[in-house]
């Protein structure tokens, strides 16, 4: 139990374009679900909180004008980066977590800006 | 402040050499412990969560352990496929349900 699915696990685009990522809870309901970024050898960084039906918060620093997120239901979060720049290229990992606090989470997408 | 400490950052052990992985928190009202395993590429797996001090968890050659201050993971005879990074984490006292994490011990078992 407690899947977490992302799609896609691999993006390649260019600057400019906008690239969404999609996060599924598949055999349970989210209440909760969080956005990380993840650079190479170094901890999740924690970027946005989204409830299903409410504005996603963000954490101190990340634009959320450029990293759009939306919780449209209770298994399903989408992060979308608007107009991509390299320096955006990173591996990002969604979770999600029900009436506890334990978070279960994806298996991460690596976003490549070209 | 709410804070979680992991060490050592890195361990190298032998196959069959049991050790330990230490996660120290100062979190106000704890809600939870959790452990989790991180492969290279891949997202958090998650191994336990510990709830109050004296419990104990346990899965394969893993055991989790759980004090007022302190969690410790336990591997008993690790196999190389037990390599990888371990994740200490622990929701704050502000009940928004976002973790706390420790920076990581990367396990590094080998044969």
């Amino acid at each position: 139990g407690a899947v977490v699915s992302q799609h896609p696990s691999r993006v390649i685009c260019k600057s400019g374009t906008s690239v969404k990522i999609e996060c599924r809870s598949l055999d349970f309901q989210a209440t909760t679900m969080f956005w990380y970024r993840q650079f190479p050898k170094q901890s999740l960084m924690l970027m946005a909180t989204s409830n299903e039906g409410s504005k996603a918060t963000y954490e101190q620093g990340v634009e959320k004008d450029k990293f759009l997120i939306n919780h449209a239901s209770l298994t399903l979060s989408t992060l979308t980066v608007t107009s991509a720049h390299p320096e955006d290229s990173s591996f990002y990992i969604c979770s999600a977590s029900s009436i506890t606090d334990t978070q279960y989470f994806g298996p991460g997408t690596r976003l490549t800006v070209l | 402040e709410d804070q979680v400490t992991q060490s050592p950052e890195a361990l190298r052990l032998q196959e069959g050499e049991s050790s330990s992985l230490n996660c120290s928190y100062t979190v106000s009202g704890l809600r939870g412990l959790f452990w989790y395993r991180q492969d290279p590429g891949k997202g958090p797996e998650f191994l336990f969560t510990l709830y109050s001090a004296g419990e104990e968890k346990e899965k394969e050659r893993l055991k989790a352990t759980l004090t007022k201050k302190e969690s410790f993971l336990h591997i008993t005879a690790p196999k190389p496929e037990d390599s990888a990074t371990y994740l200490c984490a622990s929701p704050g006292s502000s009940n928004t349900g976002k973790l706390i994490f420790g920076q990581g011990t990367t396990l590094q078992v080998k044969p």
